[in-house]
C-alpha cells in the first residue's frame, strides 16, 4: 500500500549484529502491527502498538510507535539465522477494522 | 482451535476457468479479510467482512473477482474467468474484534496457465 512505506526493502546482516526496520504512514494510525513471514507460509503475529510512544518487546525484537502515531521501528538485537524472513508492518486507520500492509522487508542473516 | 483454514493449498488452472478459494475463519472471530500477495505488489487487501457483511471491497481488482461470506464459518473468493496475471498467493485472515490480532491462514498458491 502506498499509505504505508517500509524501509529498507531488503537487508543482509551478519549474525550477532543489530538491525532496524522502519515503517512510515502517510496518515495517523489507529493501530500498528508487525508480522513475520517465512517464504511460502502464512504471517505470524509479532506485536501490535496503539498508543503514541508505546514500546513492546518479544524476545530480542522490540517495536516502537512514535508520539504522532505515524512511524514505527522494529529493532532486532543480536540477530540470529532464525530471525531471517519477511517482516511486514500493517496499519489500521480507524475503528472500522480495515488492515493494510506495507511492502515488507526481506531480512537475511548470515552465519 | 485449528486456526484459519484455507483450501486448496495449491491450485493450477487454465486461463478462462473459474477458480474458487475457500476459507474457514477461527470460531468466534467477527472479521474476515482476503489478501493477495505477489512479488511486485506485496500484500494487497482485496475485501474484508465484519459479521459476514462486506465492509470494503475497494481492493477487488475487477468484476472477475467476487467474495461471499454466507455464514460466520465460511467464505469464498471466486475468480471467473481466471487470467495468468491472477497468479499469486491468496491469504485469508480473521480477527476476533476490530483492531486486534489478525490470524492468517497458510494461503492458497494460485497458478493460472
Amino acid at each position: 500500500s502506498q499509505e504505508l512505506e517500509q524501509s529498507p526493502q531488503s537487508l543482509i546482516v551478519q549474525e550477532g549484529k543489530n538491525l532496524t526496520i522502519n515503517c512510515t504512514s502517510s496518515k495517523t494510525l489507529y493501530g500498528l502491527y508487525w508480522y513475520k513471514q517465512k517464504y511460502g507460509e502464512g504471517l505470524i503475529f509479532l506485536m501490535m502498538l496503539q498508543k503514541g510512544g508505546e514500546e513492546k518487546s518479544h524476545e530480542k525484537i522490540t517495536a516502537k510507535l512514535d508520539e504522532k502515531k505515524q512511524q514505527s521501528s522494529l529493532h532486532i538485537t543480536a540477530s540470529q539465522p532464525s530471525h531471517a524472513g519477511i517482516y511486514l508492518c500493517g496499519a489500521g486507520y480507524n475503528q472500522g477494522g480495515k488492515l493494510i500492509f506495507g511492502q515488507g522487508t526481506e531480512l537475511s542473516v548470515k552465519p | 482451535d485449528a486456526g484459519v483454514i484455507q483450501s486448496p493449498r495449491h491450485e493450477v488452472t487454465e486461463m478462462g476457468q473459474e477458480v474458487t478459494l475457500r476459507c474457514k475463519p477461527i470460531s468466534g472471530h467477527n472479521s474476515l479479510f482476503w489478501y493477495r500477495q505477489t512479488m511486485m505488489r506485496g500484500l494487497e487487501l482485496l475485501i474484508y467482512f465484519n459479521n459476514n457483511v462486506p465492509i470494503d471491497d475497494s481492493g477487488m481488482p475487477e468484476d472477475r473477482f467476487s467474495a461471499k461470506m454466507p455464514n460466520a464459518s465460511f467464505s469464498t473468493l471466486k475468480i471467473q474467468p481466471s487470467e495468468p496475471r491472477d497468479s499469486a498467493v491468496y491469504f485469508c485472515a480473521s480477527m476476533k474484534t476490530e483492531n486486534t490480532e489478525a490470524f492468517f491462514g497458510q494461503g492458497t498458491r494460485l497458478t493460472v496457465v
